[in-house]
């Protein structure tokens, strides 16, 4: 049981396009979802925090006009990275959270994002 | 700003020694502490959580939690070339989030 997909695992695009990324909790209800984004060799860096129904919060440093975040439904969130550059090339994981965990989450897979 | 530290390594152990792992964090109302496993191009995969104050154990692994010092730490019992990978350190957040260090990058060779 709790297993999060994501998709797609891998994506190249080219600068200044558009790019969604999918975050689904396969067998439970996630109220809440986190996104996080790794550099190579760096840490999980938290960007957002959605809440089913409501709008993310998202960390310091984040542009929210940029990574556009929609959790609308307890078992969808979507990433969306608009007008994509270089330099946000990554690893893009989410994680979700059932109501009643407070900090057990369950990993998504990834996605490899490589802007071009 | 909670900050999680972990040393880098790469930490090298001999196929069936002990692998121990060790994090410091700096927020002291911290109340919730993880340790993830992470392969290569991998998402990471839970470990053990810890909450109180002592050891943890679950088959080959011991969590230790203190928290007068701020540190937690990890033992692997009998290490495998399996469990050669990046071990990250993560604390609980105010929202429920995870702060996670950078990750201690262990090998263990045959």
């Amino acid at each position: 049981g709790a297993v999060v997909s994501q998709h797609p695992s891998r994506v190249i695009c080219k600068s200044g396009t558009s790019v969604k990324i999918e975050c689904r909790s396969l067998d439970f209800q996630a109220t809440t979802m986190f996104w996080y984004r790794q550099f190579p060799k760096q840490s999980l860096m938290l960007m957002a925090t959605s809440n089913e129904g409501s709008k993310a919060t998202y960390e310091q440093g984040v542009e929210k006009d940029k990574f556009l975040i929609n959790h609308a439904s307890l078992t969808l969130s979507t990433l969306t990275v608009t007008s994509a550059h270089p330099e946000d090339s990554s690893f893009y994981i989410c994680s979700a959270r059932s109501s009643g965990q407070i900090y057990e989450q369950y990993f998504g897979p990834g996605t490899r994002l490589t802007v071009t | 700003q909670k900050e999680v530290e972990q040393n880098s390594g790469p930490l090298s152990v001999p196929e069936g020694a002990i692998a121990s792992l060790n994090c410091t964090y700096s927020d002291r109302g911290s109340q919730s502490f993880f340790w993830y496993r992470q392969y290569s191009g991998k998402s990471p995969e839970l470990i053990m959580f810890i909450y109180s104050n002592g050891d943890k154990e679950d088959g080959r692994f011991t969590a230790q939690l203190n928290k007068a010092s701020q540190y937690v730490s990890l033992l692997i019992r009998d290490s495998q070339p399996s469990d050669s990978a990046t071990y990250l350190c993560a604390v609980g957040g105010s929202q429920g989030n995870l702060i996670f260090g950078k990750g201690t990058k262990l090998s263990v060779k045959p």
